[in-house]
C-alpha cells in the first residue's frame, strides 16, 4: 500500500542547476498535482494534471515544467534552479477530487544555494 | 490573493478540552471543504470534509461546521489528545484543485 511515492526526499542544488522531482501513485487515480509549501504560505498549487495526457498551470507555475508520463507518474522539472525555489514539494493524487480529497506523498525538501 | 484564510497561526489547548480551528473563505463558488492534518516531515493527510449543501459533518472526535452566509467553517476536536498536535490546513475545492489556507499549528498539552 505505497500510495503516493516521491523521490528524492532531500536535494541540494546550486543556482542554475536542473533537476526532476519524481512522483508515482498506485491507486489508479486520474488526477495528480504538485504543490509547494513555504513557511507562512501554506500549500500553493504549481501544476496539475486532471487526467492522463493533460497538464495545466496552477497558482505558481513560473520556473517549472511538468510531464504526465502515464496514469501513474507525474514529474516536476526545474530547468534552472533559483534560491526562491527552495521549498518542500508535495505531490498528490485524487480519483476525481471529491469529498475524500487528495492523497499526498511525504514530500521532497529542496534547497537551492 | 488568498481565497482560504486561517487567521490563527497557532493554538494551544489542554488535553481533554475542545479544540476549535477556524477558516474563512472568499469564493462563494467553492462546493466542498476539507481539513487536512500534517505532522512534521510527512505529507498532509485527509481528516474530514463537508459539502457546501450541508452545515455539519461529524466523524468520531472531529466535527466540521459550515456557515455559508458568513463564509466560515470550523473544525472541532473533542476531546483533544496530545496526538492531535499537528498543523491543520483548511482547503476548498475550486473546480480543478484544492485551495489551501496557511495552516494552524495545534498544540495539545497534557
Amino acid at each position: 500500500n505505497a500510495g503516493v511515492t516521491q523521490t528524492p526526499k532531500f536535494q541540494v542544488l546550486k543556482t542554475g542547476q536542473s533537476m526532476t522531482l519524481q512522483c508515482a501513485q498506485d491507486m489508479n487515480h486520474n488526477s495528480m498535482y504538485w504543490y509547494r509549501q513555504d513557511p507562512g504560505m501554506g500549500l500553493r498549487l504549481i501544476y496539475y494534471s486532471a487526467s492522463e495526457g493533460t497538464t495545466d498551470k496552477g497558482e505558481v507555475p513560473n520556473g517549472y515544467n511538468v510531464s504526465r508520463l502515464n496514469k501513474r507518474e507525474f514529474s516536476l522539472r526545474l530547468e534552472s534552479a533559483a534560491p526562491s525555489q527552495t521549498s518542500v514539494y508535495f505531490c498528490a493524487s485524487s480519483l476525481r477530487g471529491g469529498l475524500h480529497g487528495y492523497t499526498f506523498g511525504s514530500g521532497t525538501r529542496l534547497t537551492v544555494v | 490573493d488568498q481565497q482560504v484564510k486561517q487567521n490563527s497561526p497557532s493554538l494551544s489547548v489542554q488535553e481533554g478540552r475542545i479544540s476549535i480551528l477556524n477558516c474563512d473563505y472568499t469564493n462563494s463558488m467553492f462546493d466542498y471543504f476539507l481539513w487536512y492534518k500534517k505532522y512534521p516531515a510527512e505529507g498532509p493527510t485527509f481528516l474530514i470534509s463537508i459539502s457546501s449543501i450541508k452545515d455539519k459533518n461529524e466523524d468520531g472526535r472531529f466535527t466540521v461546521f459550515l456557515n455559508k452566509s458568513a463564509k466560515h467553517l470550523s473544525l472541532h476536536i473533542v476531546p483533544s489528545q496530545p496526538g492531535d498536535s499537528a498543523v491543520y490546513f483548511c482547503a476548498a475545492n475550486s473546480g480543478y484543485a484544492l485551495n489551501f489556507g496557511k495552516g494552524t499549528s495545534l498544540l495539545v498539552t497534557p
